[in-house]
C-alpha cells in the first residue's frame, strides 16, 4: 500500500513568515497530489490539485510543486486565516491515501 | 452555490447499522462522482467510498477497510448519495464527510472540491 509522510507534524510560525510543508509518497504518483487546508471543527478545503494547480477561490500565497515522490506546500506570506491542519493527498492510485497532517500553529 | 447536507450519524452498538445520506444541490448532481471520506476523532482523513456519476448503472468501489460491510447508492431524482454500514466497529467511530469529486476526465481518482459539514458516528463496544 502507498504512504504518505508530511513533514514537520507541528510547525510554529508568525504571521508574514514564508512556511513549507513536505509531503512524501512511498512510491512515485506523477502529479497526482492534492492539498487540503482544514479548520478545527471544519470540512477540508482543497487548495491545490495536480500538484501545482491552484483551485479557484485559493489566495495566490499558497503555490504548490514536486513530482514523483517528494512534494512541497509554500503559504509565501502566513496570515492569521491560514493557521490550520494541512493534508495532502494522492490520487494515483485506488486508496487515495491522505498524509496525516501538518498543524501549523501561532508562533 | 454547492452544498452537500449530510445526516444520518449517531450512537449505535457494534455490530448495528446505520444509514448515512447527502443531499446534495447547486450542481448536476447525476453527472459528478460523490464519495464518502471519514476522520476519527483526533485523527487524519481516511477515503472511504465513491459512486460513479451518469449512467445506468454507478459503478462503486470501497476502502479494503470497510469492503463487505458498507454500501454507496444514489438516489438521482433526488439529489442525493446514501452510506449504508453495516456490521458497524468501534473503529468505524468518525465523523463522516460526503465529498463531491471534482470534474476532471484524466484520473480515475480525482480529488474533492466540496465536501458537507459531516455527521458524527459512534460505535460502542
Amino acid at each position: 500500500d502507498i504512504q504518505m509522510t508530511q513533514s514537520p507534524p507541528t510547525l510554529s510560525a508568525s504571521v508574514g513568515d514564508r512556511v513549507t510543508i513536505t509531503c512524501r509518497a512511498s512510491q512515485s504518483i506523477s502529479t497526482w497530489l492534492a492539498w487540503y487546508q482544514q479548520k478545527p471543527g471544519k470540512a477540508p478545503n482543497l487548495l491545490i490539485y495536480r500538484a501545482s494547480n491552484l483551485e479557484s477561490g485559493v489566495p495566490s500565497r499558497f503555490s504548490g510543486s514536486g513530482s514523483g515522490t517528494e512534494f512541497t506546500l509554500t503559504i509565501s506570506s502566513l496570515q492569521p486565516d491560514d493557521f490550520a491542519t494541512y493534508y495532502c493527498q494522492e490520487y494515483n492510485f485506488f486508496s487515495r491515501a491522505f498524509g496525516q497532517g501538518t498543524k501549523v500553529e501561532i508562533k | 452555490e454547492v452544498q452537500l447536507l449530510e445526516s444520518g450519524g449517531g450512537l449505535v452498538q457494534a455490530g448495528g447499522s446505520l444509514r448515512l445520506s447527502c443531499e446534495a444541490s447547486g450542481f448536476t448532481f447525476n453527472t459528478d462522482a460523490m464519495n464518502w471520506v471519514r476522520q476519527a476523532p483526533g485523527k487524519g482523513l481516511e477515503w472511504v467510498s465513491v459512486i460513479s456519476g451518469s449512467g445506468t448503472h454507478s459503478n462503486t468501489d470501497y476502502a479494503d477497510s470497510v469492503r463487505g460491510r458498507f454500501t454507496i447508492f444514489r438516489d438521482n431524482s433526488k439529489n442525493t448519495v446514501f452510506l449504508q454500514m453495516n456490521s458497524l466497529r468501534a473503529e468505524d467511530t468518525a465523523i463522516y464527510y460526503c465529498a463531491k469529486a471534482r470534474a476532471d476526465s484524466s484520473t480515475w481518482y480525482p480529488p474533492f472540491d466540496y465536501w458537507g459539514q459531516g455527521t458524527l458516528v459512534t460505535v460502542s463496544s
